[in-house]
């Protein structure tokens, strides 16, 4: 079936950083999400993207939908505790199911103070 | 709105036990899903409704079943538990003509 990877699995980084995760298939995608889960709850939706290139800024979160429609990455400027928390990307894929979603399996981040 | 409900947080069953995990939303959405997570594995697709009236089966349908009851709410129950269904359930829903799942708080269950 249809496959995200999404890398690094886990980051452990000190306050003020910069991070920086993606997420690969090989195939298309047409949609491009990104999630965020704090411990204990359900994701949360930061960015969505809908178009190859794209380059989209939310607060300190900023994601680009790759040239190829085959790849996406999300960028955290300046972390912060709060930032801790599991990061999944996700997308329809072209061809697929239009009512399902392939989720990467997670980034754990690990925010230090 | 209250978004996206799940019943109950918590929830310890002895293998064989059954019972029904509940999900309602309130934004008028059309399309429902039911997930599981467990630790490495992300987010897994156990049923979805595209639309009231209509269930599909996803990733890991085995050993579970759902009913949409009507618009709002989408159910899934564990009709004989076993140690393997122990997980974190998730519940979503989806506004047409969007891709974007908004996540309900998640079930814990345990089942020993």
């Amino acid at each position: 079936g249809q496959q995200l990877n999404q890398s690094p699995q886990s980051m452990f980084i000190q306050e003020g950083e910069d991070v920086s995760m993606n997420c690969t298939s090989s195939s298309i995608f047409n949609t491009w999400l990104w999630y965020k889960q704090d411990p204990g709850e359900g994701p949360v939706l930061l960015i969505a993207l809908y178009k190859a290139g794209e380059l989209t800024s939310n607060g300190r979160l900023t994601a680009q939908f790759g040239i190829t429609r085959k790849d996406s990455f999300l960028n955290i400027s300046a972390s912060i505790p709060s930032d801790v928390g599991i990061y999944f990307c996700a997308g329809p894929h072209s061809g697929g199911s239009n009512y399902k979603l392939t989720f990467g399996k997670g980034t754990l981040l690990t925010v230090n103070p | 709105n209250a978004g996206v409900t799940q019943t109950p947080k918590f929830q310890v069953l002895k293998t064989g036990q059954s019972m029904t995990l509940q999900c309602a939303q309130d934004m008028n959405h059309n399309s429902m899903y039911w997930y599981r997570q467990d630790p490495g594995m992300g987010l897994r697709l156990i049923y979805y409704s595209a639309s009231e009236g209509t269930t599909d089966k996803g990733e890991v349908p085995n050993g579970y079943n759902v009913s949409r009851l009507n618009k709002r709410e989408f159910s899934l129950r564990l009709e004989s538990a076993a140690p393997s269904q122990t997980s974190v359930y998730f519940c979503a829903s989806v506004p047409p003509p969007s891709d974007e799942q908004f996540f309900g708080p998640g079930t814990r269950l345990t089942v020993l």
